[in-house]
């Protein structure tokens, strides 16, 4: 399985941006980069994903390198509520499996 | 919105039961995943399933456990007899998936099992 490598926590102050690392560098041609993250006590939650090009949607932004080795995760305004573990993934194409790593536990402090 | 259920959210029971987990996914969905989630493995895919036909078990202990999809709106998963070790918190997930999709999966809120 494809892998990836995260910092295991990372702290930010509400209302500020946050920018979430991860480095693939084995990425091949065909894998996509997934995101889900995982709130205390509950089961994760999808996103964001991407191929190549930088995506956003309502809950983040997704910055995709050039060379597709590494991705950011940005939260533009860390709210509380954003206090989980997020978890960066490759999904291999043509495969509906995701391989979770231990993910990056974010605290925001108000 | 529509969400994956998950039933019980907490069981707790002594080694040797048996344990029965079920699951509801999102209606329409046509692949429902199971996983395991401890402090020492993460989440681990134990199997998971297209349109009731399991696809993937390979994440599975063969010996004690089995999943089955009696009928779309119900997933099971099964563990007999149960052992201390298999005290974890146990997710299912669905979604409206195809090979090559990049269709997201939907989680429930688990069951958090312990065994005695």
């Amino acid at each position: 399985d494809a892998k990836t490598t995260q910092p295991n926590s990372m702290e930010s102050n509400e209302e500020e941006p946050v920018h979430l690392p991860c480095n693939h560098s084995t990425i091949s041609g065909t894998d996509y980069i997934h995101w889900y993250r995982q709130l205390p006590s509950q089961g994760p939650e999808y996103v964001i994903h991407g191929l190549t090009s930088n995506v956003n949607n309502r809950m983040a932004s997704l910055a995709i390198a050039e060379d597709r080795k590494s991705s950011t995760l940005i939260l533009h305004r860390a709210t509380l509520r954003d206090a989980a573990v997020y978890y960066c993934i490759l999904r291999e194409g043509g495969s509906e499996k995701l391989v979770f790593g231990k993910g990056t536990k974010l605290t925001v402090n108000p | 919105d529509a969400r994956v259920t998950q039933t019980p959210r907490h069981k707790v029971t002594e080694m040797g039961q048996e344990v029965t987990m079920r699951c509801q996914p999102i209606l329409g969905h046509n692949t429902v995943f199971w996983y395991r989630q401890t402090m020492m493995q993460g989440l681990e895919l134990l199997a998971y399933f297209r349109n009731r036909a399991p696809l993937d078990d390979s994440g599975m202990p063969k010996d004690r456990f089995s999943a089955e999809m009696p009928d779309a709106t119900l997933a099971t998963l099964k563990i007999q007899p149960s052992e201390p070790r298999d005290s974890a918190v146990y997710f299912c997930a669905s979604g409206f998936l195809r090979q090559g999709s990049n269709q997201p999966q939907h989680f429930g809120d688990g069951t958090r099992l312990s065994i005695l």
